[in-house]
């Protein structure tokens, strides 16, 4: 019954470093999605995906990339990591209904030094 | 645009007295609107949702929240607080026949105090 799965759960990165958050879902949703939560910001929407091999950008996407290769995957990418980028990362799926809830992983806390 | 607003970061209440958060949504088209629970270091979980049927909705660990459309609010209720209850909450719209993109209000933490 794993739902969505982000790896890893944590990570301290130096500046100017690069990563990948990986999220895997099991449950067949076409919609995927990547958050990151900051006190007192809720979530804001990095970017998503419709379907596989599709994205597009959310609402703060600047510094970040992503990948949709397979249907359960979707890639997030950090490719020169800065402080402003130090939060919790929450990748969630959805069957695309906007009736239907999303469903959300446990989250990567990611330290930028 | 949809947006949600939540009032009060923090909300304070007695173990066994009523819990009230406030969500009020601005939305173009007719919304669907959803309550989500965190609990510390982990991700969101549905509390419940409403989708266009019943205006009040009920949903787990004895939450209700009621849809309010002249006043586009949908505030979420629990008669009795309990200690497990202690938790970030967050209400979020979508629009009916769009993309499921939610938009997020910024969260109560709920404080229950003995």
């Amino acid at each position: 019954n794993a739902g969505v799965t982000q790896t890893p759960k944590f990570r301290v990165l130096k500046t100017g470093q690069s990563m990948t958050l990986l999220c895997a879902q099991d449950m067949n949703h076409e919609y995927m999605y990547w958050y990151r939560q900051d006190p007192g910001m809720g979530l804001r929407l990095i970017h998503y995906s419709v379907g596989e091999g599709t994205t597009a950008k959310g609402e703060v996407p600047d510094g970040y990339n992503v990948s949709r290769l397979k249907k359960q995957n979707f890639l997030l990418g950090l490719e020169s990591a800065a402080p402003s980028q130090t939060s919790v990362y929450f990748c969630a799926s959805s069957s695309g209904s906007s009736n239907q809830p999303q469903h959300f992983g446990d989250g990567t806390r990611l330290s930028i030094l | 645009a949809q947006s949600v607003t939540q009032l009060g970061s923090h909300v304070s209440v007695s173990e066994g007295a009523l819990v009230l958060l406030r969500c009020n949504y601005s939305s173009s088209v007719p919304p669907y609107l959803f309550w989500y629970v965190q609990y510390p270091n982990q991700g969101l979980q549905l509390l419940l949702k409403y989708t266009s049927a019943a205006t009040l909705v009920k949903g787990i660990n004895g939450f209700e929240a009621e849809f309010k459309k002249s006043e586009t609010s949908f505030h979420l209720t629990k008669p009795s607080a309990h200690m497990r209850d202690a938790a970030e909450y967050f209400c979020a719209v979508s629009e009916a026949k769009g993309n499921n993109r939610l938009a997020f209000g910024k969260g109560n933490q709920v404080v229950v105090i003995p």
